[in-house]
């Protein structure tokens, strides 16, 4: 099993649509996670951490399930801008002990 | 305010010939590092930096170098390059605390024939 999987996608939704992304990891000692935004031939940023409570920004909401060993990404009223490969990032202690998903992709259509 | 700089953007190496990759960051930050990015995969880490002084393998070490020239920057090397080494290379940096993200390079698209 992979440290940290992804469904690569492309999930392709309308304008104003929710969408939720899911990420697995495998080591129930993983101590941090990240959900990052990649858009295409650019470099990763950071878009949200996950705290153990769940947070939200705006029109995103983070969560983290550490009984399933899952997190999840939420957007609502997805915009065209939206359009990234969402990278999901399990840091499991150390500077070696950080792992990226290959990353979801969304593709928001008018 | 730029970040974290990567040069050159774009490369393309002959097998067995060798360059480096520049990254600097002027965030102050403790940490950096080179990932590599290829199709399919997620990132992988190359070699890290934890603190000026201080270099480390990470997942991929092989047929890389790294200095870390002082705390603004941290250069990898391929001393003879491989069509296996074809990818998008990233420089990233961070505070070093452990549970803070990190701020990436625009990114080195490296093509080895």
């Amino acid at each position: 099993r992979k440290e940290v999987e992804q469904d690569p996608g492309p999930f392709n939704v309308p304008e104003g649509a929710t969408v939720a992304f899911n990420c697995t990891y495998s080591n129930s000692a993983s101590q941090s996670f990240f959900w990052y935004r990649q858009d295409c031939r650019k470099e990763p940023k950071l878009l949200m951490s996950v705290y153990s409570s769940g947070n939200e920004d705006g029109r995103f909401t983070a969560q983290l399930n550490r009984a399933s060993q899952y997190i999840s990404l939420l957007i609502r009223d997805s915009k065209l801008s939206d359009s990234a490969t969402y990278l999901c990032v399990v840091k499991t202690g150390g500077y070696q002990k950080v792992t990226f998903g290959i990353g979801t992709k969304l593709q928001v259509i008018p | 305010n730029a970040g974290v700089t990567q040069t050159p953007k774009f490369q393309v190496l002959k097998t067995g010939q060798s360059m480096t990759l520049q990254c600097a960051q002027d965030m102050n930050h403790n940490s950096m590092y080179w990932y590599r990015q290829d199709p399919g995969m997620g990132l992988r880490l190359i070699y890290y930096s934890a603190s000026e002084g201080t270099t480390d393998k990470g997942e991929v070490p092989n047929g890389y170098n790294v200095s870390r020239l002082n705390k603004r920057e941290f250069s990898l090397r391929l001393e003879s390059a491989a069509p296996s080494q074809t990818s998008v290379y990233f420089c990233a940096s961070s505070e070093g605390r452990g549970i803070d993200g990190y701020t990436f390079g625009s990114g080195t698209r490296l093509t080895v024939v």
